[in-house]
């Protein structure tokens, strides 16, 4: 099955500096990738994904990469904000099962004021 | 339009009991999944259901779980004579199904928090 690993756990960065979020992945058939953000007590919120058919997505702030050659896709937060801090998660889908989603371990990012 | 509703938001059983974990996706949605979160860890799938349908229960622990999606109400997590391993968050969330060969986006309810004495 697929097998999405998460760089790094915990991130730091000062308010207005950029933060990236790698993750590769190990389906080669994998064709959608999400990224969630989870606050401490609630569930994760889809905050951008990206489809195999484009290279780059962005959202204000927040953009995301794809490389299927490599199998590794990026998360980007330009200009951070004490808000930004939560618990970031890469996923991709499992096409074998239509619908399935496998999670990376997770990022805890902090953004300092 | 209501999001993904889990309920109860908390639930704290005994060794020994059994635990039901309810779940009632987005309006539209016929894809329902059930992650498990440990303290300080990432998503773990459990099952992913259709309605009266089971598609894929690999991450579910062979024993004392179970999930149902029946063809009325809610989406159910049991889990009987509950241990303390079992303590976690558990998070469902739905999507709609693919559309013209693309994965539905998963949305995800606030959780119930499981805690077992």
């Amino acid at each position: 099955g697929e097998n999405v690993e998460q760089h790094p756990s915990t991130l730091s960065v000062q308010e207005g500096d950029s933060a990236v979020i790698k993750c590769t992945y190990s389906d080669s058939a994998s064709n959608y990738f999400p990224w969630y953000k989870q606050e401490l007590g609630k569930g994760p919120q889809l905050i951008i994904d990206i489809r195999s058919n484009v290279g780059e997505k962005k959202d204000q702030r927040i953009a995301v990469t794809l490389n299927k050659t490599a199998k590794h896709f990026s998360l980007h937060i330009t200009e951070t904000q004490p808000e930004d801090s939560a618990v970031y998660f890469c996923a991709a889908d499992n096409s074998n099962t239509g619908n399935q989603f496998y999670f990376g371990t997770g990022t805890s990012l902090t953004v300092i004021p | 339009n209501a999001g993904v509703m889990q309920n109860p938001r908390h639930l704290v059983r005994r060794r020994g009991q059994e635990a039901r974990l309810r779940c009632s996706p987005m309006k539209g949605h016929s894809h329902v999944y059930w992650y498990r979160q440990l303290p300080e860890e990432g998503l773990k799938f459990m099952v992913y259901l259709q309605k009266e349908n089971i598609i894929d229960e690999s991450g579910m622990p062979k024993e004392r779980f179970s999930a149902e999606f029946p063809k009325e109400g809610p989406s159910i997590l049991r889990i009987q004579q509950v241990v303390r391993g079992d303590s976690a968050a558990y998070f469902c969330a739905s999507s709609p199904p693919p559309s013209g060969g693309f994965t539905g986006e998963l949305f995800f309810g606030e959780g119930s928090r499981l805690t077992v004495l």
